[in-house]
């Protein structure tokens, strides 16, 4: 089946403890992105990739960072988490000869940082 | 500062009638405009899209209608069904602003009413 799947789906951690947030599709898909949901502020672009090693920032990057060593992952990294990160935030891809922005989303992980 | 609205924060419609949701936008740089839909514990689903070099676009009982002077796009679903019950958002982006980012609106709760 095609997918995007994110891991964890729930996480809750402490203030400074570095996570990862995994992603990976299975459509060998060029391009990747990160989005937080917010209640009042929708889907805001963290960081998004058109290819390995190719990344680039969204409009909310301060806090993370993400990198693209293969095709299919695109970890979403937080260094040091801080309350304000708390946050759905999911990952999707989607093929350079789709329509534009036809992407794929994955499931999301809702992230809680205390 | 919202490039993307949707004033509507939620919207019920009995089924079988037409469902309209709407969205402005500000930046007159916007020429690509697209709908997602999303279910609880679900990522967003890509619906529907337009580039600004159209007025309408049509896809089964989804409907997109862009007006550019006014910097409105409405989204309409016909004849609404109970499956129809998700949070609208709709996004858009502008070619000098790189093809992958994206601007989302803060969403509409679709209910349709059996």
């Amino acid at each position: 089946e095609a997918q995007v799947t994110q891991n964890p789906r729930y996480l809750i951690t402490v203030t400074g403890k570095k996570l990862t947030v995994t992603c990976s599709q299975n459509m060998n898909h060029e391009y990747m992105s990160w989005y937080r949901q917010d209640p009042g502020l929708g889907l805001r672009q963290i960081y998004y990739s058109m290819n390995v090693e190719v990344t680039d920032k969204g409009d909310v990057p301060e806090g993370y960072k993400v990198s693209r060593k293969e095709k299919r992952n695109f970890p979403l990294i937080l260094e040091s988490p801080s309350p304000n990160q708390t946050s759905l935030y999911f990952c999707a891809s989607r093929n350079r000869w789709q329509s534009r922005h036809g992407y794929t989303f994955g499931s999301g992980t809702r992230l809680t940082v205390v | 500062d919202q490039q993307v609205k949707q004033n509507s924060p939620s919207l019920s419609v009995q089924e079988g009638r037409i469902s309209i949701l709407n969205c402005d936008y500000t930046n007159s740089m916007f020429d690509y405009f697209l709908w997602y839909k999303k279910y609880p514990a679900e990522g967003p689903t890509f619906l529907i899209s337009i580039s600004s070099i159209k007025d309408k676009n049509e896809d089964g009982r989804f409907t997109v209608f862009l007006n550019k002077s006014a910097k409105h796009l409405s989204l309409h679903i016909v004849p609404s069904q109970p499956g129809d019950s998700a949070v609208y958002f709709c996004a858009a982006s502008g070619i000098n602003f790189g093809n992958e980012k994206l601007t989302f609106g803060t969403g509409t709760r679709l209910t349709i009413i059996p």
